[in-house]
């Protein structure tokens, strides 16, 4: 069954700390995984996207990471802000079907404090 | 900033009401989406459209339809909203399928009383 579990489910840090999230998918097979940005009460935005061949991307104070072979994921928040605090959801698709059908995970929720 | 819109952005309607919840998008996409997403769940997909006068079902069995007469447009309707059908809707739209980027709409919360 394909699946994309996210922890922690929920994560508050101090403004300015640095944070990881964490991505484990079994989806296969295995067409690219993005990283989106749920503000409260708003729609997802996209922050990375990465293929097969990708190690890793960068989005300013975003770096997510891919290993393909343990299928896992992980974004990396730099020197938190206030505005970082939002839902992080981690989406895979697949290439078996002509949908190219999204996965998505429940996302962790980040709250950062001042 | 994706060109894709939602109204209302908040509902609360009483239950066997008839509602229609609106997405539009600019960007001239083929592919649009409908998802349900309850609080601190992840997305469901209910409806997706290939383009004009296609319309298919998703992974999440739906009482609502769907239509998508432009390709700008495609609206969700309940034919008569009961309590379980409160929940977040989220359209999105994409230029293709699998690795093109979905774009989300703002999202419309759907309160049925």
């Amino acid at each position: 069954k394909n699946q994309v579990e996210q922890s922690p489910q929920s994560l508050i840090i101090l403004e300015g700390k640095n944070c990881t999230l964490q991505c484990n998918y079994t989806v296969s097979p295995f067409s690219n995984l993005r990283w989106y940005k749920q503000d409260t009460g708003r729609g997802p935005v996209s922050l990375t996207i990465m293929t097969f061949s990708e190690n890793t991307k960068s989005n300013g104070r975003y770096t997510a990471t891919l290993d393909a072979d343990t299928k896992q994921s992980s974004l990396h928040i730099t020197a938190s802000q206030l505005s970082d605090s939002a839902s992080y959801i981690c989406v895979v698709s697949d290439r078996g079907s002509t949908l190219g059908r999204l996965y998505f995970g429940r996302g962790t929720q980040l709250t950062v404090w001042p | 900033e994706a060109d894709i819109y939602q109204t209302p952005r908040y509902l609360v309607i009483g239950t066997g009401k008839k509602i229609t919840l609106e997405c539009s998008q600019t960007m001239g996409h083929d592919k649009m989406y409908w998802y349900q997403q309850d609080p601190g769940m992840e997305l469901h997909l209910i409806h997706y459209s290939y383009g004009v006068n296609s319309t298919e079902k998703g992974d999440l069995s739906s009482e609502s339809t769907v239509s998508r007469i432009r390709t700008e447009h495609f609206p969700l309707t309940l034919e008569s909203a009961r309590p379980s059908h409160t929940s977040q809707y989220l359209c999105a739209s994409s230029h293709g399928h699998g690795s093109y980027e979905q774009y989300f709409g703002p999202g419309t919360r759907l309160t049925v009383t």
